[in-house]
């Protein structure tokens, strides 16, 4: 069936850059999302690219996409403490349903 | 706008009973998902309204069910309640399902003791 792989954990200093990966079997999904969950809240949709892009930039967030090898990356630049959140990649199952990764807890160390 | 509310926020329950989920979508929203949320297996699919019809479902037992009413918000149901339902229920919305933006709400807390 479809599966979403991330790392389980991430740190990083404050002002560097982050960088969240995660690989997916769905080759059909439309679009590839990220979203953001802060402790005690829902998810929060962060960025999502379309199937037939390499990149998408958004601020601080660049999302590259590599379908040859169905691997997704978040960059974060200039990591700050409130981006310490829990990242979940995901992608659309047949436009059906949602498949999430297990999500990378990102710290931010001062 | 409203966000997508979920009622309650948390609960505790024993084993064996039922427990009964609600959550309201975003106005206009025709399609509901729900997705259980545990520290072992992640976010995991439910199942899927969309005007009043059961259009998705997960690989979850029949002792989970929901429903929706023709003003789109959703109930969920547990019945017979196991230690290893306590989860977070999340609900989320969209305009009409597929691919597209989900909306969450900030869930509902299950414990069951």
């Amino acid at each position: 069936g479809e599966d979403v792989e991330q790392s389980l954990f991430l740190s990083v200093r404050e002002g560097d850059s982050s960088v969240i990966n995660c690989t997916y079997t769905d080759s059909s999904s439309t679009y590839l999302y990220w979203y953001k969950q802060e402790p005690g809240a829902g998810l929060q949709l962060l960025t999502y690219i379309f199937s037939n892009m390499d990149m998408k930039q958004d601020q601080r967030l660049t999302v590259l996409l590599n379908k040859k090898d169905k691997h997704l990356s978040l960059r974060i630049a200039d990591t700050q403490t409130g981006d310490s959140a829990i990242y979940f990649c995901a992608e659309d199952n047949y436009g059906q349903n949602f498949v999430f990764g297990p999500g990378t807890r990102l710290s931010v160390l001062p | 706008k409203a966000g997508v509310t979920q009622t309650p926020r948390y609960l505790i329950k024993t084993r064996g009973q039922q427990v009964t989920l609600s959550c309201s979508p975003i106005s206009g929203h025709r399609s509901v998902s729900w997705y259980q949320q545990t520290p072992g297996q992640g976010l995991q699919f439910l199942f899927e309204y969309f005007s009043e019809t059961q259009r998705n479902k997960g690989n979850f037992p029949g002792r989970f069910s929901g429903r929706q009413f023709s003003n789109s918000r959703s109930e969920m149901n547990v019945s017979t309640l196991e230690l290893g339902d306590s989860a977070l229920y999340l609900c989320a919305s969209t305009l009409a399902g597929g691919s597209g933006e989900l909306f969450f709400g900030e869930g509902s807390r299950l414990t069951v003791l």
